[in-house]
């Protein structure tokens, strides 16, 4: 299978301070990638797509002055969580597909936020 | 919209057979996943469905009806580290690909 990192695998902050938070595809190349947000025993919910070189979609209700998505690069994708507040607390995952690889989406291991 | 219904909580037995059920309304269908995702953990990969029928892989197995909007994955000889949550989700192109994922369903196995 493909492999993603995140980075870092957990952060606690201050309220109103902003979190970046880093995903890799290691061993391929992603147009595209996307970004998961996490509550407690609830599913994943699409945040946003990641698209190389363009701006980000964002899905309905999700604030894109708030959560600033940068894809730099064909390996990398930044989400920023700013002036975070302690109900921005989740579990964050990004993902992406990997071409040639089958159909699946290979996910990082997520980033657990919790703002103070 | 996409609706993508599971059952929140299922619990079995170990070495029993458990069959969790999914339910899908989108619009448009390219394929019908299921992951296994367990506590503070990312998901990881167990199916892919595109066309009708099943597919057997090891103790899983992943149904899917097209016509009907539905899909179930099998497991058999539960384990205890079976219990996990686990995630159905349909990926659909709206303009270009992506996954919805259902409410998923927690499962308890117990001894």
């Amino acid at each position: 299978g493909a492999v993603v990192s995140q980075h870092p695998s957990w952060v606690i902050c201050k309220s109103g301070t902003s979190v970046k938070i880093e995903c890799r595809s290691l061993d391929f190349q992603a147009t595209t990638m996307f970004w998961y947000r996490q509550f407690p025993k609830q599913s994943l919910m699409l945040m946003a797509t990641s698209n190389e070189g363009s701006k980000a979609t964002y899905e309905q209700g999700v604030e894109k002055d708030k959560f600033l998505i940068n894809h730099a690069s064909l390996t990398l994708s930044t989400l920023t969580v700013t002036s975070a507040h302690p109900e921005d607390s989740s579990f964050y995952i990004c993902s992406a597909f990997a071409s040639g690889r089958g159909e699946t989406q290979y996910f990082g291991p997520g980033t657990r936020l919790l703002v103070l | 919209g996409q609706n993508i219904d599971q059952p929140t909580e299922m619990t079995a037995t170990e070495g029993a057979i458990v069959q969790i059920n999914c339910t899908y309304q989108t619009s448009g269908f390219n394929g019908l996943f299921w992951y296994q995702q367990h506590a503070g953990e990312a998901p990881t990969f167990l199916s892919y469905n595109v066309l009708d029928g099943l597919e057997e892989k090891g103790r899983f197995s992943s149904f899917l009806s097209r016509s009907k909007g539905y899909s179930y994955l099998l497991l058999k000889e539960l384990q205890m580290k079976d219990s996990a949550s686990y995630l159905c989700a349909v990926k659909v192109n709206t303009g270009f690909q992506k996954l919805v994922f259902g409410t998923g369903t927690r499962l308890l196995v117990s001894p």
